[in-house]
């Protein structure tokens, strides 16, 4: 069955220092990839997505992911962290032969050191 | 603002209850979706519909009934409350079912619902 793994369910940064989120899958198929951030009570906002083509991708707020098909992995990157980061981070995944439903990481809550 | 509106925004129900969590949206997309996020699982799809008149299962869609009369809006039932339900449910759209739009899937804020 299809699978998302983020590694780390909670990680600690201080402001400007560099940021790497960590997202491995498992998927019998060619998947396409997103990563979503939540702020507290709120939906979750889309930072950027990968489903064909060059495979660093680059999305809102600074954030960028590569996409690594020999790793089964999607790391998001940030180069400076800033306060308003601190947030929850979900991977998700989905492929055209698993319905194009996604299936979502059980996500990682980045903290913000000042 | 276009997007998805949910309400309520947070609701109680006694076990064996039931009720309905709303869902619509303005920006005349096709795919809608449930999902429940519990600590530590991220979010699971209870239900998904590809258009108006057609709905279908996603992972955890016991417990949990949809409709899709239109476009718009697109409630999700509980039949009867347990405290398994207890989760913050949220509702998504799309205009494609892959989610690859330019704008992926716009989510709602969310509603908590606690079931004691």
């Amino acid at each position: 069955a299809q699978s998302v793994t983020q590694p780390d369910i909670h990680i600690t940064v201080s402001e400007g220092a560099s940021l790497e989120l960590r997202c491995n899958y498992s998927y019998g198929a060619t998947p396409y990839l997103f990563w979503y951030v939540q702020s507290p009570g709120q939906g979750l906002q889309l930072l950027l997505k990968y489903f064909s083509g060059d495979t660093l991708v680059q999305g809102i707020k600074g954030f960028e992911a590569e996409f690594k098909r020999s790793q089964s992995s999607f790391n998001l990157r940030k180069p400076s962290v800033h306060w308003s980061d601190a947030a929850e981070y979900f991977c998700a995944v989905g492929a055209m032969e698993y319905g194009n439903k996604l299936v979502f990481g059980a996500g990682t809550i980045l903290r913000v050191k000042s | 603002n276009a997007g998805v509106t949910q309400t309520p925004k947070f609701q109680v129900l006694k076990t064996g209850q039931s009720m309905t969590l709303q869902c619509a949206q303005d920006m005349n997309h096709e795919y809608m979706s449930w999902y429940r996020q519990d600590p530590g699982m991220g979010l699971r799809l209870i239900h998904y519909s590809v258009g108006a008149g057609i709905t279908d299962q996603g992972e955890v869609p016991n417990g949990y009934n949809v409709s899709r009369s239109t476009t718009e809006d697109f409630p999700l039932r509980l039949l009867s409350a347990a405290p398994s339900q207890t989760s913050v449910y949220f509702c998504a759209s799309s205009y494609s079912l892959s989610g690859t739009g330019s704008r992926g899937y716009t989510f709602g804020s969310g509603t908590r619902l606690t079931v004691v």
